[in-house]
């Protein structure tokens, strides 16, 4: 079973500049979630889709970040403009059928993309 | 909102010796997970607890679900230099799923 595939591995910008960020998650996984992770940290989720629709976006920036699952499947995450602040590492996630619950909580991740915004 | 902490934040091993790193949860959770992320690399799951007062095992580590389901161990028997990484533990409420700082690990041998 192929993993959660994310690209660009690495992006490196301009403060004020714009940047958008691809993931595709497991074949069958209706969940998807993207995290920002700042080094020393943990994962801070920031959108959480179930299919095409947005379940969980109360922790992103709606100012400047925006995303979209537009066909159920693979995802963008965008950032207009970009601010020191948000160099981190990028991750998306996905996990099998379902809302939540029981024992299918599990999440898989990407290897993630690492943003530095100088 | 709901806060997960962790403590320590660092743990310093000496290799063979046994460790344990907390989780703390400000609300009772519905279940709470552990993963493992290696430096440079991405958190992988490790268990998933649900039961209170749960206790799950995976060869050397011993998982452990408080009794109010409000706080978790991660308990390391005979550490060895493949255990380096930071162990995060994530607790699930309403849905959501919060993830703690994490304990970095480093081993000597």
């Amino acid at each position: 079973e192929a993993g959660v595939a994310q690209s660009p591995r690495y992006k490196i910008i301009e403060k004020r500049q714009s940047v958008a960020f691809w993931c595709n998650p497991i074949s069958g996984h209706a969940t998807l979630y993207w995290y920002q992770q700042i080094l020393g940290q943990g994962p801070k989720l920031l959108i959480q889709f179930q299919n095409n629709g947005v379940v969980d976006d109360s922790q992103l920036p709606k100012d400047r970040f925006s995303a979209e699952r537009l066909k159920g499947v693979d995802s963008t995450l965008k950032i207009q403009p970009a601010k020191l602040e948000d160099s981190a590492v990028y991750l998306c996630a996905s996990r099998r059928p379902g809302l939540a619950g029981g024992s299918t909580d599990t999440q898989y991740f990407g290897p993630g993309t690492r943003l530095t915004v100088l | 909102g709901q806060q997960v902490m962790q403590i320590p934040q660092y743990q310093h091993v000496q290799e063979g010796e046994d460790f344990t790193t907390y989780c703390n949860s400000s609300t009772t959770l519905s279940n709470i997970q552990w993963y493992k992320q290696r430096p440079g690399g991405h958190p992988v799951f490790l268990i998933q607890l649900v039961k209170s007062g749960e206790v799950k095992k995976q060869k050397r580590l011993t998982f452990q679900f408080g009794e109010a389901k409000k706080n978790s161990s991660l308990h390391i028997t005979a550490t060895q230099t493949t255990d380096v990484g930071t162990y995060f533990c994530a607790g699930t409420n309403d849905y959501k799923l919060s993830f703690g700082a994490g304990t970095t690990v480093t081993v000597r041998a």
